[in-house]
């Protein structure tokens, strides 16, 4: 089955530099590929996704890019500020799956 | 719409006891989940179904119980509450595949003593 691999497990950057978080996946098949953000005590929520058809989308301050080939896509975080510290998620689900595959976290925190 | 919605918010049971976790979701989607999240770690799946009447197990099913008799309602069930079980459940849903956005609710934080 999928497995989706995600590092790194802890990161911490000065407000206003960028943050990247890595996923990898197994499955060639995979094709959306989701990410969540999660504030402490609070429920995972979407923050952006992508599908196999496209390299990159972005979002304001945050983007994805996904390399097919080498099997990983990306979070990238620019002009980072306090309020996007937290514990983001990646997933990987094939198409047509009954299930979302996550990676096991990065909790990232933005220093003043 | 109100979205995903769990109750209870919080609650502290003894061990042995039981007890079944609520989750209803308003935007008529067929797949919903139950995930469980110890402190500090990731989303493990415990039950999925994929429409009213399908359930079927997760990575970590033991100890607990799942029915999907409308698609509205996922309540899970813990029948002899052990202290292993102490966590956060989060309640989800998506539309109509696995490979669609995830729908959350604000889950429910349970403690087994």
């Amino acid at each position: 089955g999928e497995n989706v691999e995600q590092h790194p497990s802890t990161l911490s950057v000065q407000e206003g530099d960028s943050a990247v978080i890595k996923c990898t996946y197994s499955d060639s098949a995979s094709n959306y590929f989701p990410w969540y953000k999660q504030e402490l005590g609070k429920r995972p929520q979407l923050i952006i996704d992508i599908r196999s058809n496209v390299g990159e989308k972005k979002d304001q301050r945050i983007a994805v890019t996904l390399n097919k080939t080498a099997k990983h896509f990306s979070l990238h975080i620019t002009e980072t500020q306090p309020e996007d510290s937290a514990v983001y998620f990646c997933a990987a689900s094939i198409e047509g799956a009954q299930k979302l595959v996550f990676g096991q976290g990065t909790r990232l925190t933005i220093n003043p | 719409n109100a979205g995903v919605t769990q109750t209870p918010k919080f609650r502290i049971l003894k061990i042995g006891q039981s007890m079944t976790l609520q989750c209803t979701q308003d935007m008529n989607h067929n797949y919903m989940y139950w995930y469980r999240q110890d402190p500090g770690m990731g989303l493990k799946l415990i039950y999925y179904s994929v429409g009213a009447g399908i359930t079927d197990k997760g990575e970590v099913p033991n100890g607990y119980n799942v029915s999907r008799s409308t698609t509205e309602d996922f309540p899970l069930r813990l029948e002899l509450a052990a202290p292993s079980q102490t966590s956060v459940y989060f309640c989800a849903s998506s539309p109509a595949r696995g490979d669609q956005p995830q729908h959350f609710g604000d889950g429910t934080r349970l403690s087994i003593l």
